[in-house]
């Protein structure tokens, strides 16, 4: 079973709407976590990371992380059709510990 | 456009074969790292190097896959002996740091079909 869970599978969001995507992690070690988003055919590059409790944005993305309960969400706003991607959390137990990817969320934005 | 320069893009290999990939990291990257990734998004980390060591690598690495990083050479993963279930793309990525708190630079990947 996947250390790292993502939910939903798929998302399909409203042009301009909110897109609200779900990671949580089963290894109680883990420290940092990673959001990576994958366009089809392309490399995955990074979009957000956050390794404290709390909240922090960029631009049009969120990312919260609760460590108590070793979940994390990125929320995406004001939906766009550039947002079409996999979207892959990852996470790692510490410093020199490779990242430990989820399968990803897949976003599918849609007309209004 | 990907720094994390993979080759080849696409490689086709009958059972029993070998497939090799190559990797040139970002320049003055110290860390590399392969994955695979399957056809339902599932990512395996195989092994990292920090310049020609490795750091980390799974079993499956440890048996049928072989990688190294020389220095002044591409890196690269080969796998000795393919079987269906290797049907994946392979990503290189290279790094700062480690692990943890660095920040993964990929390649496009090798997509490596076994018929």
């Amino acid at each position: 079973q996947q250390k790292v869970q993502q939910s939903p599978e798929s998302l399909i969001v409203p042009e301009g709407g909110m897109a609200s995507l779900n990671c949580t992690s089963s290894d109680r070690n883990v420290d940092y976590f990673w959001w990576y988003r994958q366009h089809s055919g392309k490399s995955p590059k990074m979009l957000m990371s956050i390794f404290s409790n709390g909240e922090k944005e960029e631009g049009r993305f969120t990312v919260h992380l609760n460590k108590a309960s070793l979940h994390t969400s990125l929320h995406i706003r004001d939906s766009q059709p550039s947002d079409s991607a996999l979207y892959l959390c990852a996470a790692s137990e510490g410093f020199a510990s490779a990242l430990t990817f989820g399968s990803g969320t897949k976003v599918i934005p849609c007309l209004p | 456009n990907s720094k994390v320069i993979q080759t080849p893009r696409y490689l086709v290999k009958g059972q029993g074969q070998k497939a090799k990939m190559r990797c040139i990291p970002e320049k003055g990257h110290p860390v590399v790292f392969w994955y695979q990734q399957n056809k339902n998004n599932e990512f395996k980390f195989l092994i990292n190097f920090q310049n020609q060591e490795v750091l980390q690598q799974i079993d499956m690495t440890e048996k049928r896959f072989s990688a190294e990083c020389p220095s002044n050479s591409p890196c690269s993963l080969e796998i000795q002996s393919s079987e269906a279930g290797d049907s994946a793309l392979y990503l290189c990525a290279s790094s700062l740091s480690k692990g943890g708190t660095g920040q993964l630079y990929f390649g496009e990947g090798s997509k490596l079909t076994v018929l």
